[in-house]
């Protein structure tokens, strides 16, 4: 069974700085996807980036971009220029591609605090 | 596009007694799910739909939880002889069916069983 493991249960950066949230997952198959959601207090999930398995390239989407390595089966996401309103509890997910297999795995969340 | 809604958004219950939320998925996407989320936890999977057909129940979801998803467009989650363990945020998410799958959220019920 797949597993997603994200290890800091809290991180804060300043704001304007860089921060990295990471995730690892287990997996036996080759090809799935991935995603960042974030969840904001009191608000729903909104989904900040998402990877296919398939794509040797990081994706990117502003100021959020990923460092995928398949082998390391590492999926951190890095976040740039940070702002106060990047403040909220971030979750890595994986989807199986497996016909009939369509839900998310999450790991933990990462809380992640901005200092002004 | 209005989004993922649930209702109610609270909902405070008695050990013992039934509980129902509604979820209304995009209205364009065929693929609705349930998932429930404690504190301190990722949201864990508790069932899926793909249209009308309920095609995947997790062991979480014991006898005492029912869903349906009539004419597969609203959703509702019933939980029958409600436990204090019950108490949690109920998300309902949505997708359409093809690549890249990515689910859109509601805004969650959160349950408390006193």
């Amino acid at each position: 069974a797949q597993t997603v493991t994200q290890s800091q249960p809290e991180m804060s950066v300043q704001e304007a700085e860089t921060v990295t949230l990471s995730c690892t997952y287990d997996t036996s198959e080759s090809d799935y996807y991935l995603f960042w959601y974030k969840q904001p207090p009191s608000r729903q999930m909104i989904l900040v980036i998402r990877q296919e398995a398939y794509k040797q390239q990081n994706a990117t989407e502003n100021r959020f971009s990923v460092n995928f390595q398949k082998a390391a089966k590492s999926f951190s996401l890095k976040i740039s220029d940070s702002q106060l309103g990047d403040a909220a509890m971030y979750f890595c997910a994986y989807r199986s591609p497996t016909s009939g297999t369509y839900k998310y795995i999450f790991g933990t969340g990462t809380r992640l605090k901005v200092l002004a | 596009d209005t989004g993922v809604s649930q209702d109610p958004r609270h909902k405070i219950t008695k050990r013992g007694q039934n509980v129902t939320f509604r979820c209304d998925p995009i209205s364009e996407h065929n693929r609705l799910y349930w998932y429930r989320q404690t504190l301190g936890q990722g949201p864990e999977f508790l069932t899926y739909f793909q249209n009308e057909a309920q095609l995947e129940k997790s062991r979480l979801l014991s006898d005492r939880f029912s869903a349906e998803r009539p004419k597969g467009s609203f959703s509702t989650l019933e939980i029958q002889r409600t436990e204090q363990g019950d108490s949690a945020m109920y998300l309902c998410a949505s997708s359409l069916r093809d690549p890249p799958y990515e689910q859109y959220f509601g805004p969650g019920t959160r349950l408390t069983v006193t």
